[in-house]
C-alpha cells in the first residue's frame, strides 16, 4: 500500500522555464510534508517543507504548495536551471510520536540547458 | 554544527555472508535515528527508527536488525545477506523533543552489493 505517490517517474524542462513536480498521499492524517533532492549517489538533501495549516510555502525558486481536499501537494521550480537535475522525492509524515517519513517514488527532473 | 557519518562508502559481499553498517552523528544529543533502504528503480523505505539507546522500532519483516549501543551510533546488520539486500543504505536523523524540527537530515549512504 503506497501511502505516498509520485505517478511520473521522469521530467523534462528546459532551463529557465517552470517545473512541476506532484505528489498524492491516501492518509488524511499526515500534517507535514517535505521535499527532498537526490543526486547519485548521495543522500538526500531537504529542500523545502509545508505545515498542513498551510496552503504554500515559498524559499527562493521553490515553491511547495498542499491541497488538502484533494491531498495532493506539489513542488515549482522557478526558473529551473540545470543544477535542479536531479530526483526529488516528496515525504509525509506526522508531527508528533517517531515523526516518521512516508517516501513517495521519486521524480527524476532533466533540466535542459 | 551536526554532521553524521556513515561507513563503508561502499560493499561488495557475497550471499550468506555478514553485514554491518554504521553511522554516526556529532553534534547534537538524544537524536531520533533511522535506517533507509533505496533499492534500484524504488523509493526510500523505511527500515528502522529508534528514539534512544537500545530503542529500536522495525518498520518491515526482514533479514536485517538493527542496534544503538551509544546515543549517536546506529547500526544496521545481518547474519546471511540475501541478493534482495542490495541496495543504497541511508542512515538519517533529526532533533528529538523539538516539534518545530521535522526535518530529517541523511548521511552520504553506503551502496550495498550482495553477489
Amino acid at each position: 500500500d503506497q501511502q505516498v505517490k509520485q505517478n511520473s517517474p521522469s521530467l523534462s524542462v528546459q532551463e529557465g522555464r517552470i517545473s512541476i513536480l506532484n505528489c498524492d498521499y491516501t492518509n488524511s492524517m499526515f500534517d507535514y510534508f517535505l521535499w527532498y533532492k537526490k543526486y547519485p549517489a548521495e543522500g538526500p538533501t531537504f529542500l523545502i517543507s509545508i505545515s498542513s495549516i498551510k496552503d504554500k510555502n515559498e524559499d527562493g525558486r521553490f515553491t511547495v504548495f498542499l491541497n488538502k481536499s484533494a491531498k495532493h501537494l506539489s513542488l515549482h521550480i522557478v526558473p529551473s536551471q540545470p543544477g535542479d537535475s536531479a530526483v526529488y522525492f516528496c515525504a509525509a509524515s506526522f508531527t508528533s510520536g517517531t515523526y516518521k517519513y512516508i517516501f513517495g517514488t521519486g521524480t527524476r527532473l532533466k533540466v535542459l540547458a | 554544527s551536526q554532521t553524521i557519518h556513515q561507513w563503508p562508502a561502499t560493499l561488495v559481499q557475497p550471499v550468506g555472508s555478514p553485514l554491518s553498517l554504521e553511522c554516526t552523528v556529532e553534534g547534537t544529543s538524544n537524536p531520533n535515528l533511522y535506517w533507509y533502504r533505496q533499492a534500484a528503480g524504488r523509493g526510500l523505505q523505511l527500515l528502522f527508527y529508534s528514539v534512544g539507546i537500545g530503542q529500536i522500532s522495525s518498520e518491515v519483516p526482514q533479514n536485517l536488525s538493527a542496534s544503538r549501543p551509544q546515543d549517536r551510533q546506529f547500526i544496521l546488520s545481518s547474519k546471511k545477506l540475501l541478493l534482495s539486500d542490495s541496495g543504497f543504505y541511508l542512515c538519517a536523523w533529526r532533533h528529538s523533543g523539538r516539534a518545530s524540527d521535522n526535518e530529517q537530515f541523511f548521511g552520504p549512504g553506503t551502496r550495498l552489493t550482495v553477489l
